[in-house]
């Protein structure tokens, strides 16, 4: 079946360090691709979204995002992370009439 | 410009009891959703619509009844709750298209007792 899989729970990383979270699709053709964030109490929020072209694609928040099809993967990263960045992390594919299958999430805490 | 409300953020109802959520968007969104979140399983889509008077299964369906008779509001409805539907309810909307960005209001805490 088709879908996103994200295999970290959760992830702890120092104030300043490198993040990467892990996103593997499974899917036959190329898909539209998303990462989403959900700070505490809040609703989701679009951080970048892939549809073809260039596989390294920007988003807000300093966050970046590569797609790699022969690894099946869309990691999300961020050179260096800040406090407010702790959240949940969602990535998600587009299936069909306008709808996105979400994965499980990646809850991302940020040591002082 | 208040995006997407949902109404109300906090409920607490016994089993078998009824009520209705409420979504509203002033983006004038063709699409509305309406996704629950438990813990460890990400969100899931309930229902949907593409458009005023239309209205759709999603993943996870059973138990819930939706309308979507204005354009801008979306109305979901359990009529017999059950302690399985003890979520967090979030609603969403986005304009047309395959990979329009889904704009999402802030949930709805459902406790069923």
């Amino acid at each position: 079946a088709q879908s996103v899989t994200q295999p970290d729970i959760h992830i702890t990383v120092s104030e300043g360090a490198s993040l990467e979270l892990r996103c593997n699709y499974s899917y036959g053709a190329t898909p539209y691709l998303f990462w989403y964030v959900q700070s505490p109490g809040q609703g989701l929020q679009l951080l970048l979204k892939y549809f073809s072209g260039d596989t390294l694609v920007q988003g807000i928040k300093g966050f970046e995002a590569e797609f790699k099809r022969s690894q099946s993967s869309f990691n999300l990263r961020k050179p260096s992370v800040h406090w407010s960045d702790a959240a949940e992390y969602f990535c998600a594919w587009y299936s069909s009439a306008s709808k996105i299958i979400f994965g499980s999430g990646t809850r991302l805490s940020i040591r002082p | 410009n208040a995006g997407v409300t949902q109404t109300p953020k906090f409920r607490v109802l016994k089993t078998g009891q009824s009520m209705t959520l409420l979504c509203a968007q002033d983006m004038n969104h063709e699409y509305m959703y309406w996704y629950r979140q438990d813990p460890g399983m990400g969100l899931r889509l309930i229902h949907y619509s593409v458009g005023e008077g239309t209205t759709a299964k999603g993943e996870v369906p059973d138990g819930y009844n939706v309308s979507r008779l204005k354009k801008q509001n979306f109305l979901l409805g359990l009529e017999s709750a059950a302690p399985s539907q003890t979520s967090v309810y979030f609603c969403a909307s986005s304009t047309t298209g395959e990979v329009a960005e889904q704009y999402f209001g802030p949930g709805t805490r459902l406790t069923v007792t």
